[in-house]
Parts: structure tokens; C-alpha cells; sequence
């Protein structure tokens, strides 16, 4: 069974601070690991995803993610945030390996950007 | 040119009615998706098909039936709405062909279901 805790259910920085959101992950096989954004009144969109290779994912929108097999995290960061970054984001898991792509989610955090 | 569409976005109703959520996707993927998003934001899968075959199936009541005409189009009729029943539904898909494909899902808008 895999579970997704996402640590803080609102986080809250000002324009062009260091955006963090946490991402802890629990899977018996190796993970495949997603963050998607979830804009109001819209559906998911996908900013990136780690399957193999190197930890360090690069995504849209100037975020990015490092995945720490041995913290069994995959937080999400952004060096600088604007306004139109604030929404709520997921954290995603799938074991990949095994299953068609069944992502199993974390409770999601919303972001706010204050001015 | 909407990649995941969904009808309706809202859907209003009383208990113990039977509705239907309609979703197409103009990808030419093979896999599709229904997620159920509860009040707390939690987003849980539900089923999923591949080439109209069946291959995800949750712990779902049996009022919850989807079905898949054809791979563009995976719609999921409730039967006897329960209050609990009210969440959001996503419609996603993605070109997954098989197990361990990496391919990102596509997710629609979503429909607001509401149970009175």
C-alpha cells in the first residue's frame, strides 16, 4: 500500500519569497512521484513528476523537486513566488511498476501569496 | 480544442435519484480515470479503463457503474444518490499502455455533484 502525507495544510509567503511545500511519501516498491497544481474551479495540471534517473526534477512554472529516497520525501520548492502562483498543490504517488498509473494523492496544501 | 471535457460542471439533485456524469477526452489516450475530490479536498481514485477494459476498481459502492462506449469516453452513472455522494468527480486520462508506463494524466475540470 502507498500513502502521501503533505505536512501543512495552508502555507502562506510573500511575493518573491522561497516557496516549500512537503511531500512525504510511504511505498513498498519503488515510487513514481508527482506534484500537480489545482487552480479554483479548475481540474489538476501536472508540474512534475520523478520516475527515474536524477533526483532533482525540474518543472513548470519555475518549481522544482528533489526526491530523497532515504527521507522518503519529495518536497517541492520555488526560489521566488508571485502571485499567480497561489493554489492548492498535491502530492502524488504510484508505484509505477506495478499498476496502470494509479496515483494515490496527499491531502493537498493551499498556497497563498501575500503582496 | 478541449483535451478532458466534462458534462455537466454542476449537478444539483435529491437523494435517491440516479445521475450520470459524461467525460471525453480528444487525446487519443487509452486509459481513463475517475477520481472523487471529497469536501476536505481529498482526491481518491475510483476506477479506471483501458481500450474499455475495466483494470482499476476501488472500493466503490455498486450504485457507481462506469461505463466506456469507446476509449474517448468513460462516463459514470450513480444509482440511489446518497447524501455522501456529494464531492467533486475528475475525469482524467493518459496514454498509459500498460503496467509501469510513466505517462502524466490529464485531468478535466470536474463536475460538482450536489446531493440535497
Amino acid at each position: 500500500a502507498q500513502s502521501v502525507t503533505q505536512l501543512g495544510s495552508h502555507v502562506s509567503v510573500s511575493e518573491g519569497a522561497l516557496v516549500l511545500l512537503r511531500c512525504n511519501y510511504s511505498s513498498s516498491v519503488p515510487p513514481y512521484l508527482f506534484w500537480y497544481v489545482q487552480y479554483p474551479n479548475q481540474g489538476l495540471q501536472l508540474l512534475l513528476k520523478y520516475t527515474t534517473g536524477a533526483t532533482l526534477v525540474k518543472g513548470i512554472n519555475g518549481f522544482e523537486a528533489e526526491f530523497k529516497k532515504s527521507e522518503t520525501s519529495f518536497h517541492l520548492t520555488k526560489p521566488s513566488a508571485h502571485m499567480s502562483d497561489a493554489a492548492e498543490y498535491f502530492c502524488a504517488v504510484s508505484d509505477g511498476g506495478t499498476s496502470y498509473g494509479k496515483l494515490t494523492f496527499g491531502q493537498g496544501t493551499i498556497l497563498t501569496v501575500h503582496p | 480544442d478541449t483535451a478532458v471535457s466534462q458534462t455537466p460542471k454542476y449537478l444539483v439533485t435529491q437523494m435517491g435519484n440516479d445521475k450520470s456524469i459524461k467525460c471525453e477526452q480528444n487525446l487519443g489516450h487509452d486509459t481513463m480515470y475517475w477520481y472523487k475530490q471529497d469536501s476536505k479536498k481529498f482526491l481518491k481514485i475510483m476506477f479506471s479503463y483501458n481500450n474499455k477494459e475495466l483494470i482499476i476498481n476501488e472500493t466503490v459502492p455498486n450504485r457507481f457503474s462506469p461505463k466506456s462506449p469507446d476509449k474517448a469516453h468513460l462516463n459514470l452513472h450513480i444509482n440511489s444518490l446518497e447524501l455522501g455522494d456529494s464531492a467533486v468527480y475528475f475525469c482524467a486520462s493518459s496514454p498509459i499502455q500498460g503496467q509501469g508506463s510513466t505517462d502524466t494524466q490529464y485531468f478535466g475540470p470536474g463536475t460538482r455533484l450536489t446531493v440535497l
